[in-house]
């Protein structure tokens, strides 16, 4: 089965330092992979996908992802974290045949000091 | 319309009632999904239509829970008698077609709590 794991509920980072959200997955056959974010009392927004291609993946404000098939990872990244990027992350793979319903991971909440 | 909408945004009930909830999706995608947020935990999915095609419902909890679409836009979930474990956030989404690869679009969410 289709799966994604968040290793952390937590990541806490400081303004201007970079910041990662872990992502792992389980998957048969070519990973789509997806991150979403949900800002306070908001629904989830479409931050960037994998379908295939170059490894590194650029999206909304400033995020990158980073997939790794040998470590079945996609890490979100961004070079220098924003207070404003204080949000619930979520990784997501598609359920699997032709259906486009997603699976998505816990969740990491990301705290941006200043 | 300009993204997903969904209403109410808030709605509070009492242990028994039934409730909607009311999704339209963004005009022209052919995919719209409901899910379902509890605090503190991740999205649970719980069912998926694709034009005109059965809807998956493999997601629902219980057979308290229903949903249709109409005209293959808006959509409409109903919780029959509803319990205080129905209490979440319940997100609809749409994409604009079928397919693995195509990123969904997502609603404020209804808040529902069941007193």
């Amino acid at each position: 089965a289709q799966s994604v794991a968040q290793p952390e509920d937590q990541v806490n980072v400081a303004e201007g330092n970079p910041l990662t959200v872990k992502c792992t997955y389980s998957v048969s056959g070519n990973p789509y992979l997806f991150w979403y974010v949900q800002y306070p009392n908001r629904g989830l927004q479409f931050l960037l996908k994998y379908i295939t291609g170059d490894n590194l993946v650029k999206g909304s404000y400033g995020f990158e992802a980073e997939f790794n098939k040998s470590q079945t990872s996609f890490h979100l990244k961004k070079p220098s974290a924003l207070v404003s990027d204080s949000a619930l992350y979520f990784c997501a793979v598609p359920y699997g045949g032709s259906q486009g319903n997603l699976i998505f991971g816990k969740g990491t909440k990301l705290s941006v000091k200043p | 319309g300009a993204g997903v909408s969904q209403s109410p945004s808030n709605k509070v009930t009492e242990k028994g009632k039934d409730v909607e909830l009311r999704c339209d999706p963004i005009s022209g995608h052919t995919a719209l999904y409901w899910y379902r947020q509890s605090l503190g935990q991740g999205l649970e999915f719980l069912i998926y239509f694709q034009g005109n095609s059965a809807p998956d419902k493999s997601g629902l909890p219980s057979d308290r829970f229903s949903a249709e679409r109409t005209g293959g836009s808006v959509s409409t979930l109903t919780i029959q008698r509803t319990q205080q474990e129905d209490s979440a956030v319940y997100l609809c989404a749409s994409s604009s077609r079928r397919g693995r690869n195509t990123e969904a679009f997502f609603g404020q969410g209804t808040r529902l709590t069941v007193v």
